[in-house]
């Protein structure tokens, strides 16, 4: 079945650092999506990439989709300690099932 | 605008006991509606979806069931919960003209003693 895999499980970063984290699928996607979860709250809808290669931004976040739809990932600029959370990124395949990924937790150390 | 409602937020509940969560929607018709239960610093691990009133899949097997008694509420329940039952549980909804993309519940934390 489709798996998703995030890498890393856990990101501690320096306040006003980049880091990067990833999302594999070991099918192809229609889409790809990412959430954040703050600590203690529930998960909330970042943004939807659907094109081959496609790059979005959103502020401090660039959010990239592979070429061959099976990968992803979340880039974060000048990290800030509201950027603490985990998050999550979610593959679609063509049956329109999502599946998760583990997360990636991020702590940021000011 | 959608709103989506869970509750309680918090619930304590000794072994053995019953249990019914409860999730509603508004703002949207016939969405697709999810229950995920999330250990503790863990992933999201989907339990049941349903697409319609009375149509439920679950995804895992387990002590738990779901019901869809209307369009736009879903209900998560057990006869007897478990001690691996505790978690924190989120209802989400979706839709295709929003290209499934889901929106989570405040969810509910549960300990089960």
């Amino acid at each position: 079945g489709q798996q998703v895999m995030q890498i890393p499980q856990y990101q501690h970063v320096q306040e006003g650092e980049d880091f990067t984290t990833y999302c594999n699928s070991s099918t192809t996607l229609s889409n790809i999506q990412w959430y954040k979860q703050r600590p203690g709250g529930h998960p909330v809808f970042l943004i939807q990439l659907v094109k081959s290669g496609e790059v979005k931004k959103q502020k401090r976040l660039t959010f990239q989709f592979g070429e061959a739809k099976k990968n992803s990932s979340l880039h974060i600029t000048a990290t800030q300690t509201t950027d603490v959370g985990t998050y999550f990124c979610a593959g679609q395949n063509s049956w329109g099932k999502l599946q998760f990924g583990a997360g990636t937790q991020v702590v940021v150390t000011p | 605008s959608q709103t989506i409602h869970q509750w309680p937020a918090t619930l304590v509940q000794p072994v053995g006991s019953p249990l019914s969560l409860e999730c509603t929607v508004e703002g949207t018709s016939n969405p697709n509606l999810y229950w995920y239960r999330q250990a503790a610093g863990r992933g999201l691990q989907l339990l049941f979806y349903s697409v319609g009133i009375g149509q439920i899949s679950s995804e895992v097997p387990q002590n738990l069931s779901a019901s869809r008694p209307q369009d736009r509420q879903f209900i998560l329940s057990s006869k007897k919960l478990l001690l691996s039952d505790s978690g924190f549980y989120l209802c989400a909804w979706s839709v295709p003209d929003r290209g499934y993309e889901q929106y989570f519940g405040p969810g509910t934390r549960l300990t089960v003693t």
